[in-house]
């Protein structure tokens, strides 16, 4: 069975300074890793996956993830917070339907990313 | 593409009630989800569709829920009778899945149901 989890309900961090946000998974085989992204009010946005090839993801608005195969785990960093990056982080993940998963991914709880002035 | 459209975006409704939400989801994709989310539980799946098939309901709560997809591009959600404890935010997502790709899903801007 395929899970993730996201250990910070809450991540801090002043404007300028790099931020992380932690994802970690489980599943059977090689997974299909995701971010989005939830403002207020609004759905949740697509920032950046990790499907195959390079560890290294890039996505929207700079910011980037790292897919860590040892660690199991697929962490958001970004180098300069912004205030307007302020939001609600969703980690979700996928085991690949040629693994036997299903195309239902799973989401972690969500951290709530406060970036101060 | 005006993305996934949900209706309505806001409902306040007394117990007992009836609720239908609706969902259009993005031309071409043929995986729609239902999602509600509370602060208590965190976004929860409470049915897909595939190809206008539901795949997977075991999310949904109870009898009360219903879910179906006439078409590719029309979904509900409805809810009889309507408790207090289903006030939440509704979302509908949609995604064209393939069997190699890891697909992205589109979410709609949701529905605030409030049930008094």
């Amino acid at each position: 069975a395929q899970s993730v989890a996201q250990p910070e309900d809450q991540v801090n961090v002043a404007e300028g300074n790099p931020l992380t946000v932690k994802c970690t998974y489980s599943v059977s085989g090689n997974p299909y890793l995701f971010w989005y992204v939830q403002y207020p009010n609004r759905g949740l946005q697509f920032l950046l996956k990790y499907i195959t090839g390079d560890n290294l993801v890039k996505g929207s608005y700079g910011f980037e993830a790292e897919f860590n195969k040892s660690q199991t785990s697929f962490h958001l960093k970004k180098p300069s917070a912004l205030v307007s990056d302020s939001a609600l982080y969703f980690c979700a993940v996928r085991e690949p339907s040629s693994s036997g998963g299903s195309y239902i991914p799973t989401f972690g709880r969500g951290t709530s990313l406060i970036v101060h002035p | 593409d005006a993305g996934v459209i949900q209706s309505p975006r806001h409902e306040v409704t007394e117990m007992g009630q009836e609720v239908t939400l609706r969902c259009k989801p993005i031309s071409g994709h043929n995986s729609l989800f239902w999602y509600r989310q509370t602060m208590m539980r965190g976004l929860e799946l409470l049915i897909y569709f595939n190809n206008n098939v539901p795949i997977d309901d075991s999310g949904m709560p109870e009898d009360r829920f219903s879910a179906k997809m006439p078409n590719a591009s029309f979904s509900t959600l409805k809810i009889q009778p309507s408790e207090p404890r289903d006030s939440a935010v509704y979302f509908c997502a949609s995604s064209l899945s393939t069997a190699h790709k890891g697909e992205t899903q589109y979410f709609g801007p949701g529905t605030r149901l409030l049930v008094l």
